[in-house]
């Protein structure tokens, strides 16, 4: 039962480039979740992907965008980075509209230079 | 705003030691709350889910707790060992999307 999977594990990019992250949610899931964690910082929601729409959104600027594919797997793209964009991000899946727990991948470690 | 806030960020403890971290929040609305495990420089791993209806879940060595009416949950190790040192989140969860999550406290099990 293949987990979520992230890619890649690490990346260093310059200020002003632009970078894009992947996700593959977990076998029988539908929705993937992204979060920005800072070092010593809880996650920060991104946004949200079902049904290949984003669902919800949390306060993160329009540099922040995603998509999500027909076999449910993600993509987090970020355009123009900044310094303070070097953190952690996570990629959650969940299965449904619903409540049902999230299971997390291992990270993508982002550092802006 | 959905507040979760976990106090202490960070305890030691003896191996051996039963302990309880806490979690409290400020919107409990209808949520479920799910306590994480993190590594350091690694991802969340899943400990316990509490869904909105239910009280408490056990795994093992760990029990979590919810009260609604006062806005906290605990997460109760037993016999903690030098490898239950890590990072431990509570994040509630809603109902379609925006799940907050607290800061964490960082234990240190000392053998």
């Amino acid at each position: 039962d293949a987990g979520v999977t992230q890619s890649p594990t690490h990346l260093i990019k310059t200020r002003g480039q632009q970078v894009t992250l992947r996700c593959s949610p977990k076998s029988g899931h539908d929705t993937v979740s992204w979060y920005q964690q800072a070092l010593g910082q809880g996650p920060q929601f991104i946004f949200q992907y079902y049904e290949e729409e984003e669902r919800q959104r949390g306060n993160f600027p329009d540099r922040f965008s995603g998509h999500q594919f027909p076999n449910y797997s993600s993509e987090l793209n970020v355009n123009a980075l900044l310094l303070g964009d070097s953190a952690l991000y996570l990629c959650a899946s969940s299965l449904g509209q619903g409540d049902s727990p999230l299971h997390f991948g291992n990270g993508t470690r982002l550092t802006v230079t | 705003k959905q507040e979760v806030t976990q106090i202490p960020a960070a305890l030691s403890v003896p191996e051996g030691e039963n302990l309880v971290l806490n979690c409290s929040f400020t919107d409990s609305a209808i949520y479920n709350l799910q306590w994480f495990r993190q590594d350091p420089g690694k991802g969340l791993t899943s400990l316990l889910l509490i869904q909105s209806s239910q009280r408490e879940q056990t795994s093992g060595r760990l029990n979590a707790s919810l009260d609604k009416s006062s806005g906290r949950s605990t997460l109760y190790i037993a016999a903690s060992q030098p490898g239950d040192s890590a990072t431990y989140l509570c994040a509630l969860i809603p109902n379609a999307g925006k799940s907050t999550f607290g800061d964490g406290t960082t234990l240190t099990v000392k053998p």
